[in-house]
């Protein structure tokens, strides 16, 4: 599966909308992009995944440039239960033999929202 | 439609001590995956069951670790020995087994936090 890259930490205005950027320049074809968070020390939650084009479900939004090199997760009106750690993930679905079927997380964004 | 649950929640050992983790997926789920996080370090995959076959194992750490998943419902991991680097929170998710070119999304448990003394 293709690495991803995203900044560390990042604060967002309670109200505003949360940018939170990933990197997966050498995504394949039938790589998938994920988002995950994990609030504090609960389990990680799903949040939106997509392959080429933009998504939009209750909790986000997620842009995925032409290229596939990078994705933008965007949480609309950010409020303080949206601060957590979120982990951008790229993976591939397809189901054979040394197709890995994991996740893999990296480091991920801590996202601070501030009242 | 209720989540993966897990049990216990919490744990505390001593070294040497045996504990068996229990994870009941999503009704319907066939695949069930164990990740684990030790401090400070990021979530790592362990294994991962299709029904009740171990599909990959690639990320368990030795043979102190014991999954199963009899009759491809709920799933087991046990520690037998525990050790001092076995603390953690062992997390179990789930996802359907979903068509070749679909994308399957799984979905996580709340976690087992093991502190083993």
């Amino acid at each position: 599966d293709a690495k991803t890259t995203q900044p560390p930490s990042m604060d967002c205005a309670e109200g505003r909308a949360a940018n939170l950027p990933c990197n997966h320049s050498t995504i394949s074809g039938n790589e998938y992009v994920y988002w995950y968070r994990q609030i504090h020390s609960q389990g990680p939650q799903y949040i939106i995944h997509g392959l080429k084009n933009n998504e939009t479900n209750e909790m986000a939004s997620l842009i995925i440039t032409e290229d596939r090199k990078s994705s933008t997760l965007i949480l609309p009106h950010a409020t303080l239960r949206d601060t957590a750690v979120y982990y951008c993930i790229v993976r591939v679905p397809l189901i054979s033999s040394g197709s890995a079927r994991q996740l893999t997380f990296g480091s991920g964004t801590q996202l601070t929202v501030l009242p | 439609e209720a989540g993966v649950t897990q049990f216990p929640s919490h744990s505390v050992i001593e070294k040497g001590q045996t504990v068996t983790l229990r994870c009941d997926p999503i009704s319907g789920h066939d695949n069930l995956y164990w990740y684990r996080r030790v401090m400070g370090k990021e979530i790592k995959f362990l294994l991962h069951f299709v029904k009740e076959s171990k599909q990959d194992e690639s990320g368990m750490p030795n043979n102190r670790f014991l999954a199963e998943r009899t009759g491809g419902t709920y799933s087991t991991l046990k520690v037998q020995p525990a050790e001092l680097e076995d603390s953690g929170v062992y997390f179990c998710a789930s996802s359907q087994d979903g068509s070749r070119w679909v994308a399957d999304t799984q979905y996580f448990g709340p976690g087992t936090r093991l502190t083993v003394l």
